[in-house]
């Protein structure tokens, strides 16, 4: 089974208003981390948000806020008031830890998010 | 500068050909990591150093030998590759290995 999975194939969104990017994924450890990466034409991954599995609230950073449900193992990002700027590809992420000091951070295959003006 | 810097940005090599690709972390991080990013595929996890010393090599042919001599700097040596690896080679760092990681501009690598 895949570890994050991202079915969305692309997104659009009026500007200034709000999206939803889905994420959900797949673990038996009871300590996680989930992350959602930007990557613009450019190239490079811009880490926007993160979200702990122990964290009771949902984590915001500015117009980024991360809807997590545990029991359903989603943590969707939500972007509001969009910008065209914010027209990339969208990755989820999951962080498990294997042993006392590594982990692995395995990412889904992307959404990409255009803008509309 | 600051954050990740990788050089070069875009490189065209042939199958016989050598070349390196550079990764610089102005964060004062410990970990380092290679990932490789082909098209329609999610990104793949090639190397992880931690404190110099490689703690991961996920099942990477022997034609990609990375170098990491100190904390800031990691390398990826490249030799007879094949058109196959034709990718974006991306470099990321954290403070540790469990930390968030924080990724380059990465280097679009073309083999003819």
């Amino acid at each position: 089974a895949q570890k994050i999975t991202q079915t969305q194939p692309g997104m659009f969104v009026q500007e200034k208003e709000a999206v939803t990017l889905d994420c959900t994924y797949d673990t038996s450890d009871q300590s996680y981390g989930l992350f959602w990466y930007k990557q613009p034409s450019s190239g490079e991954m811009i880490f926007l948000i993160y979200q702990g599995s122990y964290d009771e609230q949902n984590a915001t950073e500015g117009r980024y806020s991360l809807n997590f449900q545990k029991a359903r193992k989603s943590a969707n990002l939500v972007i509001s008031a969009s910008q065209l700027g914010d027209s990339a590809m969208y990755f989820c992420a999951m962080r498990e830890v294997y042993t006392g000091a590594n982990s692995k951070l395995t990412f889904g295959k992307g959404i990409t998010l255009s803008v509309r003006p | 500068e600051t954050g990740v810097t990788q050089t070069p940005r875009h490189l065209v090599m042939g199958m016989t050909n050598k070349k390196s690709l550079k990764c610089e972390q102005h964060l004062g991080h410990n970990a380092m990591y290679w990932y490789k990013q082909s098209a329609k595929k999610p990104l793949e996890l090639m190397f992880v150093y931690n404190f110099k010393e490689q703690t991961e090599n996920n099942s990477v042919p022997s034609r990609f030998s990375p170098e990491c001599p100190n904390s800031s700097h990691l390398f990826l040596h490249l030799h007879t590759l094949q058109p196959e690896d034709s990718a974006l080679y991306l470099c990321a760092s954290s403070h540790n290995p469990i930390d968030t990681q924080y990724f380059g501009p990465g280097t679009r690598l073309t083999v003819l």
